[in-house]
């Protein structure tokens, strides 16, 4: 069966210091990935999807990037954290021409 | 382009009592719609799903009915429990577009004993 993984769970960052969020996909191949933010009072909002390795759509400019360094690893990074970056972040996979998503546990970021 | 408008809540309700979370979307052709739930703490997972126009999506006593006249996909359940305090979401799927579910902001559901 599929899994995935999301890590850390939870972090607080200082404003300005640099984040990599990873995320991992098990028992799947070449699925599409997609990473989540959801900030308080502001719904679900795609940042950044992908349909294959060194493949990144940008939803929403921002100060954010994702890599995809391998099929089935996904990391969203920054190299300077605002405070509006806090919020909760989900990664999420799929397959084309299928339209459900599964979603990680997700990663509970504060920036101070 | 696309989009989901639904309640955002939050909703107060005691427990058995009947719940509606209203969801109408704007999409061309014709999208897959989703209601997707998240537990305190968690990730979303799929409640229920309806492909194609009047087709009936269920799970854990929860109903939506996909209305291609009205574009809409309310979320029901008759009695509501304790446990069904969550997140709901509802999204949509457009055939032919991008990869990508489109979400409506979420209603929180909180139920009290």
């Amino acid at each position: 069966s599929q899994t995935i993984h999301q890590w850390p769970a939870t972090l607080v960052q200082p404003v300005g210091s640099p984040l990599s969020l990873e995320c991992t996909v098990e028992g799947t191949s070449n699925p599409n990935l997609y990473w989540y933010r959801q900030a308080a009072g502001r719904g679900l909002q795609l940042l950044f999807y992908s349909v294959g390795i060194g493949q990144i759509s940008s939803e929403v400019p921002q100060n954010l990037s994702a890599s995809r360094p391998q099929d089935r690893q996904f990391i969203l990074s920054s190299k300077k954290l605002l405070l509006s970056d806090s919020g909760f972040y989900l990664c999420a996979w799929g397959r084309s021409l299928n339209p459900r998503q599964y979603f990680g546990p997700g990663t509970r970021l504060t920036v101070t | 382009g696309n989009s989901v408008t639904q309640m955002e809540g939050p909703v107060t309700l005691s427990e058995e009592a009947f719940l509606t979370i209203n969801c109408t979307y704007t999409a061309t052709g014709y999208p897959s719609l989703f209601w997707y739930v998240q537990y305190p703490g968690e990730g979303l997972q799929l409640l229920l799903k309806a492909t194609k126009a009047d087709d009936k999506g269920s799970n854990k006593g929860f109903e939506a009915t996909y209305r291609k006249e009205t574009t809409s996909f309310h979320l029901e359940k008759g009695s509501v429990q304790v446990s069904d305090s969550a997140v709901y979401f509802c999204a949509l799927f457009a055939q032919g577009g991008s990869e990508k579910l489109v979400f409506g902001k979420g209603m929180k559901l909180t139920v009290n004993p």
